[in-house]
């Protein structure tokens, strides 16, 4: 089994509609993220989360919530997806005090 | 928000030709990774860079960590086909934890 699991690996769904992107995690990691890879803009930080009570918002988070349910859970919510919210998503972990991410496989949004 | 410039943006290259990229920056960082991801995954952790003028090879892979802190350069030698990929840079700014800033990727073509 992957380290990092997202689900669904992708979606399409509708404009207006509410979406969950989950993360799951055996690596024991304290820390979380979340990633949008858009073509030509490399991987930008949505949100972020340093131990379960710790949310943090990163370069890009208007239009997106998420809840760390547990250490090894860190999901990703659009409550009201729009089309320029269609990318790539990575969820990633990293130890405390390290900086190494280690990736998920993406998942695929398209919001029509 | 503070972005990686990282060239050339594609490469199409015939098995056997050595490659090179690089990523530069405005700001000075304390780490400097480098990622490669390929189709319908997440990026994978090739070489990390921890001090200025460090060089660091990991197979056919050898990156360097800049003397000024502010680039850092990806040599591939001998590319094969399996080499095909997005490769990216990543850089982590002073007093940022484990937040990394990531490059806009060089996409990497070989040619039998």
């Amino acid at each position: 089994d992957a380290d990092v699991t997202q689900t669904p690996r992708n979606r399409i769904t509708k404009t207006g509609k509410r979406i969950m992107l989950e993360c799951s995690q055996t690596k024991g990691h304290d820390r979380m993220y979340w990633y949008r890879q858009d073509p030509g803009l490399g991987l930008r930080l949505i949100y972020y989360s340093f131990d379960v009570k710790d949310i943090n918002k990163g370069e890009i988070s208007d239009g997106y919530s998420v809840s760390r349910q547990a250490q090894a859970k860190f999901s990703l919510s659009l409550e009201s997806a729009i089309p320029n919210q269609t990318a790539l998503y990575f969820c990633a972990t990293s130890g405390t005090g390290a900086n190494v991410l280690t990736f998920g496989a993406g998942s695929r949004l398209t919001v029509l | 928000g503070q972005q990686l410039n990282q060239s050339p943006q594609s490469m199409f290259i015939q098995e056997g030709e050595d490659v090179s990229m690089n990523c530069t920056s405005s700001s000075i960082f304390n780490t400097w990774l480098w990622y490669k991801q390929e189709p319908g995954e997440g990026p994978v952790l090739l070489i990390a860079l921890y001090k200025a003028g460090e060089l660091t090879s990991n197979g056919r892979l050898t990156a360097q960590f800049g003397i000024t802190r502010k680039d850092s350069f990806l040599n591939i030698s001998a590319s094969i086909p399996s080499d095909v990929g997005i490769y990216f840079c990543a850089g982590q700014l002073p007093g940022t934890a484990s937040k990394l800033t990531f490059g806009t990727g060089t996409r990497l073509q070989v040619t039998l």
